[in-house]
């Protein structure tokens, strides 16, 4: 069963900084993987999608990449802002199934 | 830019009391999702639906469960008799495709809260 996890849990910085969110997997075997934000009490707005066949997506100041041997994904936030701050969902399309497993999200708060 | 909506935003019923969820996925789309966000937990797959039927699934989506697309463009989630454990954020989602490429990328809707007394 695939588990997802998301490092860290939270994270506060000041405006300006590139950030790295982190994203691990337990099975490699994977369709795709998506990155997803989340405002509070809202749905989730699709930021990247990375099919298993890519190592890395790029959108605006946005990256993600994927190492599927490790089981990993990174999404990288050049310049944040303010505007960036929300919870970033990390989801993995695996085994057999394209239902994407979910990961816990990380909250990043972005102040001014 | 198409969307997926979502109607109402917030549902407040008495348990026991069946609810129907609505959504509207992207027009063109041709596989429709449920999912779940209980309060700060993750989000869970319920069920997807293609060509008028159930495609997969969870464990969650039980015999209280049921979904349908009564007309070309609305997606319903019912819930026959309510219980306190329901109460919770549900997601309807869209994709073009099921498979490859990146047509497989689903689009989410805002919600709906749903809370159960």
């Amino acid at each position: 069963k695939q588990e997802v996890t998301q490092i860290p849990a939270a994270l506060s910085v000041p405006e300006g900084e590139n950030l790295v969110l982190n994203c691990s997997f337990t099975d490699s075997a994977i369709y795709n993987l998506q990155w997803f934000r989340q405002d509070p009490g809202k749905g989730l707005t699709s930021l990247l999608l990375i099919q298993s066949s890519q190592r890395e997506q790029t959108s605006g100041r946005l990256n993600a990449s994927l190492d599927k041997s490790s089981g990993r994904s990174t999404l990288y936030i050049a310049a944040s802002q303010p505007g960036d701050s929300a919870t970033y969902l990390c989801a993995v399309a695996s085994g057999g199934s394209y239902i994407p497993t979910f990961g816990r999200g990380t909250s990043l708060i972005v102040h001014p | 830019e198409p969307e997926v909506t979502q109607t109402p935003s917030h549902q407040v019923t008495q348990m026991g009391q069946e609810v129907i969820l609505r959504c509207v996925p992207i027009s063109n789309h041709l596989y429709f999702y449920w999912y779940r966000q209980i309060l700060g937990q993750k989000v869970e797959f319920l069920v997807s639906f293609y060509n008028n039927e159930i495609s997969e699934k969870s464990e969650i989506f039980d015999d209280q469960f049921s979904v349908e697309r009564p007309d070309g463009s609305n997606f319903t989630l019912k819930i026959r008799s309510t219980k306190l454990e329901d109460s919770a954020m549900y997601f309807c989602a869209s994709s073009l495709h099921r498979t490859s490429g990146s047509y497989n990328e689903q689009f989410f809707g805002p919600g709906t809260r749903l809370t159960v007394l």
